[in-house]
C-alpha cells in the first residue's frame, strides 16, 4: 500500500490560512474516507476531521477538510497560536485491512 | 465521562512479553470497534491493530503480525494487547482508541509506555 505522504512542516502567521496536503494511494485514500488528527505537545491525538470533511462537535469551523482522488487536504483559516501542533491524516487501507497514518505535519505559528 | 485508560506498560527485555490493558468507561464499550496505535516519542503515529465490536474480527500491522494479539472482554469493558517476542523497535507509547466509524478514532487514552531494552 502507498502510505499517505504529508509535508513534514508548515507554518503561518496569526490570522493566515494554511493548508496541509496528504497524498495516498488507490488502496487507501483512493477508496476510503480520510480523517485528520491534531496532536498538541505531550497529549493524545484528537479527532479533528472525519469522513473527509466533517467536524466533530466542538471543533471550530476554522478547520476544514477535503478530498479528491488519492489526495486530501486540511485547511486552517484564521490561524491562532493554539493551533501549533502536529497534524496527521489517516485512512482505511483495503490491502492492509487496517489504518494507515500519514507521517505527520508540524505546524508552527510564527 | 467517556474515558479510556491504558495500563500495563513497562520496561521489558528483548524477547519478552507484556500485556497492555485499556479500561473503557462512560459509553457502551461492546458496540464499538477498538484500535491500538503506537508512537515513538518525537515520531509519528503508527497503527498497530484493530478489533471489531464482538471480538470476531481483527487485523494487524505487518510489523507486529504473528507477535501481537488483540482481544477484548466486553463484560469488563476492557481491551487488551498481548505482545510477545518483543523487539527494541516496539519501544513506544501505546494508545488505545475508540472508533465511531470503522477508522475514525474519536476517543483516545493517554497512552502507556513500553520500553524494550536489555
Amino acid at each position: 500500500q502507498s502510505v499517505p505522504t504529508q509535508p513534514p512542516s508548515a507554518s503561518g502567521t496569526p490570522g493566515q490560512r494554511v493548508t496541509i496536503s496528504c497524498s495516498g494511494g488507490s488502496s487507501n485514500i483512493g477508496r476510503n474516507t480520510v480523517n485528520w488528527y491534531q496532536q498538541l505537545p505531550g497529549t493524545a491525538p484528537k479527532l479533528l476531521i472525519y469522513t473527509n470533511d466533517q467536524r466533530p462537535s466542538g471543533v471550530p469551523d476554522r478547520f476544514s477538510g477535503s478530498k479528491s482522488g488519492t489526495s486530501a487536504s486540511l485547511a486552517i483559516s484564521g490561524l491562532q497560536s493554539e493551533d501549533e501542533a502536529d497534524y496527521y491524516c489517516a485512512a482505511w487501507d483495503d490491502s492492509l485491512n487496517g489504518v494507515v497514518f500519514g507521517g505527520g505535519t508540524r505546524l508552527t505559528v510564527l | 465521562e467517556v474515558q479510556l485508560v491504558e495500563s500495563g506498560g513497562a520496561l521489558v527485555q528483548p524477547g519478552g512479553s507484556l500485556r497492555l490493558s485499556c479500561a473503557a468507561s462512560g459509553f457502551t464499550f461492546s458496540t464499538y470497534w477498538m484500535h491500538w496505535v503506537r508512537q515513538v516519542p518525537g515520531k509519528g503515529l503508527v497503527w498497530v491493530s484493530r478489533l471489531n465490536s464482538d471480538g470476531s474480527g481483527s487485523s494487524y500491522a505487518d510489523a507486529v503480525k504473528g507477535r501481537f494479539s488483540i482481544s477484548r472482554d466486553n463484560a469488563k469493558n476492557t481491551l487488551y494487547l498481548q505482545m510477545n517476542s518483543l523487539r527494541a523497535e516496539d519501544t513506544a507509547v501505546y494508545f488505545c482508541a475508540r472508533a465511531f466509524t470503522r477508522n475514525a478514532l474519536d476517543i483516545w487514552g493517554r497512552g502507556t509506555t513500553v520500553t524494550v531494552s536489555s
